[in-house]
């Protein structure tokens, strides 16, 4: 059982090119999260999904997409990256979003040139 | 504004000494408040989560206290070991919303021999 993985671990990316993030779980949370971590700040919500189906946006959702298909997966996508995008991601699930304990994936660390 | 301050933003204790990290917060209304525990190139683990009428938990040697009124937290470490060395991240979840945690930007411990 690994819980919940992402991929790349790390991944070097041109400006303006287009990257997926992959994040796996499987504890069939019903809820997952996409975020950011920079230095100095705290973690920051791009974007999260209740259930599959259905996303919403958190604090910081310019410039990434993400999509729900199934309960197992949540993909980020960059469409055109920019420097500002370099970061750790982070993705978390939990059994259900509000007051549960989110479970965290080990990262993406992220650089954009 | 819904807000959570952590204290010190960074802190070397020598091994078998104990500590303890600071958080504050303005989140309203309060649901519960959990420390995470990330260790460097990982995602965050939960150490402990709080409800608004408890003021104390304990995990091992580590144990959280709770002050609803005044909104502070404080986690104490016991007896340090070098694997205690790690980030300390208060976050602190709203009573309502699915967007609704928000992060200290965290305390880096270095325990060292």
């Amino acid at each position: 059982i690994a819980g919940i993985t992402q991929a790349p671990t790390s991944q070097i990316l041109a400006a303006g090119r287009r990257m997926t993030l992959r994040c796996t779980q499987d504890m069939r949370h019903n809820a997952m999260y996409w975020y950011r971590q920079d230095l100095g700040l705290g973690l920051r919500l791009i974007h999260y999904s209740n259930t599959a189906g259905t996303t919403g946006k958190g604090e910081v959702p310019d410039g990434y997409s993400v999509s729900r298909a199934n309960t197992d997966d949540f993909p980020l996508t960059l469409a055109s990256a920019v420097p500002s995008q370099t970061s750790v991601y982070f993705c978390a699930s939990s059994v259900w979003t509000g007051h549960n304990e989110q479970f965290f994936g080990p990262g993406t660390r992220l650089t954009v040139l | 504004k819904n807000q959570v301050e952590q204290s010190p933003q960074s802190l070397i204790i020598l091994e078998g000494k104990n500590c303890t990290l600071q958080c504050n917060y303005t989140v309203s209304p309060f649901s519960n408040l959990r420390w995470y525990k990330q260790d460097t190139g990982r995602g965050p683990v939960s150490l402990t989560i709080m409800t608004f009428s408890e003021n104390t938990k304990s995990n091992g040697r580590y144990t959280a206290t709770l002050d609803a009124d005044t909104k502070q937290s404080s986690l104490h470490i016991t007896a340090s070991q070098l694997s205690d060395s790690a980030s300390y991240i208060c976050v602190v979840t709203l009573e309502t919303g699915a967007n609704n945690l928000f992060f200290g930007t965290g305390t880096r411990l270095t325990v060292i021999p």
